[in-house]
């Protein structure tokens, strides 16, 4: 089974908008960490938030917050004021566990999301 | 405060060649893994180093190996290419602290590796 699924392979929003990036997983382990990459097309993977499965509240960093349904088991991205530099490749990643080092991320396959003027 | 460097960036190898990649992660963090990009596979988990040990590794054939100096630079080498290794490969370094805090990945920009 899948560890971490994207259904949307693309998606498009219009420049100042906001948009919601899909993602589920699939882990029986109590502790577990999700990320959101951005990888534009110059292929560096960028940090974009982190939500642990002991946080009480949503991430949030600056435009960017996720929201976490944990008996879901949904970790959606939202990405307030969409601008055309938005557009690239967004990764939905988990961690299991939590050892000392980070371990091993297991990625969905991406959404690409175009932004529009 | 420098990110994660890759070198080199691009790379042309002729099948049953071998190749050397490197990777310097941010100072200070001592955890660094790599992995392994396609269209067709998605990004898929190679090696875990932390203090120049070994911690976790993928499911990969034994041509795909690593190592770790005690700077924390880290070198992943593949040997006897195949057309199937062209691919982008990415090095994330992590604090790797002992205290599970680990929260943040930092990716380099990849080598982009072709066999032909």
């Amino acid at each position: 089974a899948q560890k971490i699924t994207q259904t949307q392979p693309g998606m498009f929003v219009q420049e100042k908008e906001a948009v919601t990036l899909d993602c589920t997983y699939d882990t029986s382990d109590p502790s577990y960490g999700l990320f959101w990459y951005k990888q534009p097309s110059s292929g560096e993977m960028i940090f974009l938030i982190y939500q642990g499965s002991y946080d009480q509240q949503n991430a949030t960093e600056g435009r960017y917050s996720l929201n976490f349904q944990k008996a879901r088991k949904s970790a959606n991205l939202v990405i307030s004021a969409s601008q055309l530099g938005d557009s690239a490749m967004y990764f939905c990643a988990m961690r299991e566990g939590r050892g000392s080092t980070l371990g091993r991320l297991y990625f969905g396959r991406g959404t690409q999301l175009t932004v529009w003027p | 405060k420098a990110g994660v460097t890759q070198t080199p960036r691009y790379l042309i190898k002729t099948r049953g060649q071998q190749v050397t990649l490197s990777c310097s992660p941010i100072s200070g963090h001592r955890s660094v893994s790599w992995y392994q990009q396609t269209p067709g596979q998605g990004l898929q988990f190679l090696f875990e180093y932390f203090s120049e040990t070994q911690r976790n590794k993928g499911n990969f054939p034994g041509r795909f190996s690593g190592r770790q100096f005690s700077n924390s630079r880290s070198e992943m080498n593949v040997s006897t290419l195949e057309l199937g290794d062209s691919a982008l490969y990415l090095c994330a370094s992590s604090l790797g602290d002992t205290e599970g805090r680990d929260t943040e990945a930092f990716f380099g920009q990849g080598t982009r590796l072709t066999v032909v």
